[in-house]
């Protein structure tokens, strides 16, 4: 059974302030989304990496894939009030047929004015 | 931008009556999934679904689960026999194609009474 691990599971910080999120696995996945989700919805992609090393940005945010493809960070810059949510990571197994996603448990972020 | 569209929002039944909860993919997508979340807990996968038939499917997607895509546009997950513990979110989610990331519609609340 495949695990994600995130962490923070909770994060409270100051707008303006910089942040990173962790999302670890001892298992390798085929690429690894980022999502965002609000309450009452359903998550809404963010980012895909692929390769392993891989960086992406996203205006204020900043995804990397590790080397392994076993654990990605995102790395929000001056955070803002309108960042505040649940950000999930969600490895894609490529064990399967269809690569069906693992989900880590979510990291709650809020910002505060 | 197209979207998920998954009815109900919110779907309240009996135990042991059985429920359809609906989704409408993106139209130019080709595979489907349905996965659950349990109120506090991560998201989890139920069942991946391509070319008409399931192509894979988690251990608890037993026999009082099922899915259809009856027509060209409708994707379909049914729960017989409903339990207290089925009461979840269930996000459906579709792709285009394998190299492609999942998009989730907005869920349907189940509560099972």
């Amino acid at each position: 059974t495949q695990l994600l691990e995130q962490s923070p599971q909770f994060l409270s910080i100051q707008e303006g302030e910089n942040l990173t999120v962790y999302c670890n696995s001892s298992s390798v996945f085929s690429s690894l989304q980022w999502y965002r989700q609000e309450p009452g919805e359903g998550p809404v992609l963010l980012v895909t990496v692929v390769t392993g090393g891989e960086v992406k940005k996203l205006k204020r945010l900043t995804f990397q894939f590790g080397d392994a493809r076993k654990d990605s960070s995102l790395h929000i810059t001056a955070a803002q009030p309108g960042d505040t949510g649940l950000y999930l990571c969600a490895g894609a197994d490529s064990g399967g047929s269809n690569y069906k996603l693992t989900f880590g448990k979510g990291t709650l972020l809020t910002v505060n004015p | 931008e197209p979207e998920v569209t998954q009815t109900p929002s919110h779907q309240v039944t009996q135990m042991g009556q059985e429920v359809i909860l609906r989704c409408v993919p993106i139209s130019n997508h080709l595979y489907f999934y349905w996965y659950r979340q349990i109120l506090g807990q991560k998201v989890e996968f139920l069942v991946s679904f391509y070319n008409n038939e399931i192509s894979e499917k988690s251990e608890i997607f037993d026999d009082q689960f099922s899915v259809e895509r009856p027509d060209g546009s409708n994707f379909t997950l049914k729960i017989r026999s409903t339990k207290l513990e089925d009461s979840a979110m269930y996000f459906c989610a579709s792709k285009r194609d394998n190299n492609q990331p999942q998009h989730f519609g907005d869920g349907t609340r189940l509560s099972i009474l």
